[in-house]
């Protein structure tokens, strides 16, 4: 069965050190995305790509880097990891969606990272 | 900018309960979509919404999508303990393409 995976599922690092968060997918899905998850928050769009060598920056962009060498991969580097960054980090992938429909997104298990 | 806010925040309900949760969007949406998130669990696509006014429904679960496009609601009628999680309702970000802006999410409880 087609899935999306994450790793590491949890991290602690320190202030100042490049993280990198792991995430796959064998869904064959053009779009990939990564959120991170705070209180209150809800869920807010870090970066995203549409296809290989595609990536943009979303809401929260600031402190991170995505990078798109094939398909099913898009790893989230946290370039000099800060105490705001400790949040729980979720990749999703669609499908392309047509018209005014969008195809749902799939979400993996998340990454709880912690910076101390 | 463009936001999406729902309505409560935590809701603790009684099982057998109804329970309603409603989403605002700043902004008119092509469709809308939801999502429930289990507690330490990843969001779990529940349907979309695409036309104005449409209503769909799932079991015990009604989804309605304003008139304007602009606001959307999740019904849950008789709640179980199996419904316990938080939901979120999501729309197309400004500027088109397939990423999503999420609500602030409604977290249910359900006591026995």
């Amino acid at each position: 069965d087609a899935e999306i995976t994450q790793s590491p599922r949890h991290k602690i690092t320190e202030t100042g050190r490049q993280v990198t968060l792991a995430c796959h997918q064998t869904w064959n899905h053009n779009n990939m995305f990564w959120y991170r998850q705070d209180l209150g928050h809800g869920l807010r769009l870090i970066h995203y790509s549409y296809g290989v060598q595609d990536t943009n920056k979303g809401e929260v962009s600031d402190g991170y880097s995505v990078s798109r060498s094939n398909t099913e991969d898009l790893p989230l580097t946290l370039e000099s990891a800060a105490s705001s960054q400790t949040s729980v980090y979720f990749c999703a992938s669609s499908a392309t969606g047509q018209g005014l429909a969008l195809y749902e997104q799939y979400f993996g298990p998340g990454t709880r990272l912690t910076v101390t | 900018g463009q936001q999406v806010m729902q309505i409560p925040q935590y809701q603790h309900v009684q099982e057998g309960e109804d329970f309603t949760t409603y989403c605002n969007s700043s902004t008119t949406l092509s469709n809308i979509q939801w999502y429930k998130q289990r507690p330490g669990g990843h969001p779990v696509f529940l349907i979309q919404l695409v036309k104005s006014g449409e209503v769909k429904k799932q079991k015990r679960l009604t989804f309605q999508f304003g008139e304007a496009k602009k606001n959307s609601s999740l019904h849950i009628t008789a709640t179980q303990t199996t419904d316990v999680g938080t939901y979120f309702c999501a729309g197309p970000l400004t500027g088109g393409g397939n990423k999503l802006t999420f609500g602030t999410g409604t977290q249910l409880k359900v006591e026995l």
